[in-house]
């Protein structure tokens, strides 16, 4: 079975830093793209970043210079750093897996709650 | 990365068939194969229904189907049932790596 636990989220003042990071289960992280996706309460989705299975990374324009995404696949871990953080960064994020391009998003753990705030 | 376009509702009654529609660009679902669809209840994790336009994941009922025309893409629901009652949300790959999702409709079975 496929598993995606998300942890790591908390309070943290504007301009703060956080690590969020994803234990995977039930399949062979090497073999797969991983992304992160938020999402703000009542709000619609948003992908935030991609790092495939090769090691490339890609970033959402708005989160871009201040993510960073990265994976051991060792530890069957997927991590991102948040720095900079803004209040429009508050949301639940995602971990969600990626088989290839046409299907990006096909499992996803439960979510973390990131809340930037003073 | 403009979000792609639906409407903020859709219902309709048990038994009867409803259509979500997603409208992007030929930047994006113009442009690609690569049109998704979640679903997601109320404070659960979305859940994978459409993918590739028109394929849908072994387990998903086939009262969901996917269409595809221009830049606008449709989530077809058929045979309408309470437990279909969600959020319904599109994605399209965008080019360069990057995916655009939907602002989401709430689908209401009367």
């Amino acid at each position: 079975e496929v598993l995606l636990v998300e942890s790591g989220g908390g309070l943290v003042r504007p301009g703060g830093s956080l690590r969020l990071s994803c234990a995977t289960s039930g399949f062979t992280l090497s073999n797969y793209d991983m992304h992160w996706v938020r999402q703000a309460t009542g709000r619609g989705l948003e992908w935030v970043s991609l790092i495939g299975s090769t090691g490339d990374t890609y970033f959402a324009d708005s989160v871009k210079g201040r993510f960073t995404i990265s994976r051991e696949n060792a530890k069957n871990s997927l991590y991102l750093q948040m720095n900079s953080l803004r209040a429009d960064d508050t949301a639940v994020y995602y971990c969600t897996r990626g088989d290839g391009y046409n299907t990006p998003f096909d499992y996803w753990g439960q979510g973390t709650l990131v809340t930037v705030s003073s | 990365q403009s979000a792609l376009t639906q409407p903020a509702s859709v219902s309709g009654s048990p038994g009867q068939s409803i259509t979500i529609s997603c409208t992007g660009s030929s930047s994006d679902v113009g442009n690609y194969n690569l049109v998704s669809w979640y679903q997601q209840h109320p404070s659960n994790a979305p859940k994978l229904m459409i993918y590739g336009d028109t394929k849908r994941p072994s387990g998903v009922s086939n009262r969901f189907s996917g269409s595809k025309s221009g830049n606008t893409a449709s989530l077809i629901i058929s045979g309408l049932q309470a437990e279909d009652e969600a959020d319904y949300y599109c994605c399209s790959y965008a080019g360069g790596s990057t995916w655009v999702f939907g602002g989401g409709t709430k689908l209401t079975v009367l």
